[in-house]
């Protein structure tokens, strides 16, 4: 079964307006923890979000936010007024249990946002 | 701070020969390092962890004497595809543990895009 699921192959958002790009995950690990990456043409994986499983809020970094639905096993990103800069794959990951050092990223299979004027 | 390079950024090789892959932690000391695999639009798939004086943790269906992996000290870790040929064609990524100590973010390197004529 899919770990990580990305629906939207591709999307297109008008510039300052913004896009939700959509992940839903499966893991029976009460301790999990999901990320967002950017990765431009140059193929460069850029980290853009991290949402922990017993994190109370949402996170928030800049213009990105993770609209994180637990019940759901979805952890949406959010880019608010968009620029053509962000016109990128996104990549949504889990890793499962806590540490960051012995555990591996799942990826997805990305979304391609294409933001034009 | 937190920087992982990446060396080749690019390389191109003839069917049969051999290609070394590097990466480095340079303002930190990576304790494991992950080495994925990414087909042309495609999402990134996880090769191996690689332990800092241990021997790599291969995923399922990656075959160790084609990808031998070496992680000799504490900010280099290196990939080796043996006999190469045109369908190890892919862009080779590594990524980071440690760069930031407490935090959940691993660092990716720029990636190694490999040509095998």
């Amino acid at each position: 079964a899919q770990k990580i699921t990305q629906t939207q192959p591709g999307m297109f958002v008008q510039e300052k307006e913004a896009v939700t790009l959509d992940c839903t995950y499966d893991t029976s690990d009460p301790s999990y923890g999901l990320f967002w990456y950017k990765q431009p043409s140059s193929g460069e994986m850029i980290f853009l979000i991290y949402q922990g499983s017993y994190d109370q809020q949402n996170a928030t970094e800049g213009r990105y936010s993770l609209n994180f639905q637990k019940a759901r096993k979805s952890a949406n990103l959010v880019i608010s007024a968009s620029q053509l800069g962000d016109s990128a794959m996104y990549f949504c990951a889990m890793r499962e249990g806590r540490s960051y050092n012995t555990d591996k990223l799942i990826f997805g299979t990305g979304t391609r946002l294409q933001v034009f004027p | 701070g937190a920087v992982v390079s990446q060396h080749p950024s690019w390389v191109i090789c003839k069917s049969g020969t051999s290609v070394k892959i590097e990466c480095r932690s340079l303002d930190f000391q990576a304790t494991t390092m992950f080495w994925y695999r990414q087909f042309p639009k495609q999402s990134l798939m996880l090769m191996a962890t690689s332990n800092e004086g241990s021997k790599a943790t291969y995923e399922q269906g990656v075959e160790k004497d084609k990808f031998l992996i070496n992680h000799a000290s504490l900010t280099l870790s290196t990939l080796t595809v043996t006999s190469a040929h045109p369908e190890d064609s892919s862009f080779y990524i590594c990524s980071a543990s440690g760069g930031k100590p407490g935090a959940n973010v691993l660092t990716f390197g720029a990636g190694s895009r490999l040509t095998v004529l």
